[in-house]
């Protein structure tokens, strides 16, 4: 168990729908990354937040945003969803923004039919 | 376009034996490598990494090596045991304003039969 906790585990919705997947850090954890996992893909990574900023931006789309919270748990939505959104979605925390390990959960599947 | 590389998708390996991994980045930016090791329905999980200022890290039974001339790496797993089995991932950083960007190749399937 890595102390990230992703929630929900699967969530199977329509095409233009809209979704919140949620993460709470590792106690003590400050900085927050969501990746997208896609089939036959590496983990893409979408976008980093510490103790409440925005630090850093990958390959999102803009139909995607996410926000830190003061507690420090992170959402991502996802809205307009497409079939090609279908993917898992992991997020992964650490103490510091730098080059320190992160800890990944476990992962919310997502499938857009 | 692929920065980081891992051109095997799958690796069987006998239990005991040595378990070569590969990988090739393209992206002379890169200056920190790590290994994650990944079960299914899990999330990835740290292994080893190594420093651009080293060419080899040792951790137990895990030992990376980093050939910067030729921007590839390779994990070694020695004896190689069954529970090794999982995806493995390489993934690369560069230097940044304290970002912990990662960037992953697309995992090599290891299997150690027993």
């Amino acid at each position: 168990d890595s102390g990230v906790t992703q929630t929900p585990k699967h969530l199977i919705t329509a095409t233009g729908q809209r979704v919140t997947l949620r993460c709470s850090p590792r106690s003590g954890d400050l900085s927050v990354y969501w990746y997208q996992q896609s089939l036959d893909q590496g983990l893409q990574f979408l976008i980093q937040y510490y103790n409440g900023e925005e630090r850093a931006k990958g390959n999102i789309l803009e139909r995607f945003s996410a926000q830190q919270f003061p507690d420090l748990h992170s959402e991502l939505n996802l809205s307009s969803l497409e079939l090609g959104d279908s993917a898992l979605y992991f997020c992964a925390s650490s103490e510091t923004g730098g080059r320190t390990e992160a800890f990944f959960g476990q992962g919310t599947r997502l499938t857009v039919v | 376009d692929q920065q980081v590389k891992q051109n095997s998708p799958s690796l069987s390996v006998q239990e005991g034996r040595i378990s070569i991994l590969n990988c090739d980045y393209t992206n002379s930016m890169f200056d920190y490598f790590l290994w994650y090791k990944k079960y299914p329905a899990e999330g990835p999980t740290f292994l080893i990494s190594i420093s651009s200022i080293k060419d080899k890290n040792e951790d137990g039974r895990f030992t990376v090596f980093l050939n910067k001339s030729a921007k590839h790496l390779s994990l070694h797993i020695v004896p190689s045991q069954p529970g090794d089995s999982a995806v493995y991932f390489c993934a690369a950083s560069a230097p940044g304003a304290g970002s912990y960007q990662l960037t992953f190749g697309k995992g090599t399937k290891l299997s150690v039969i027993p």
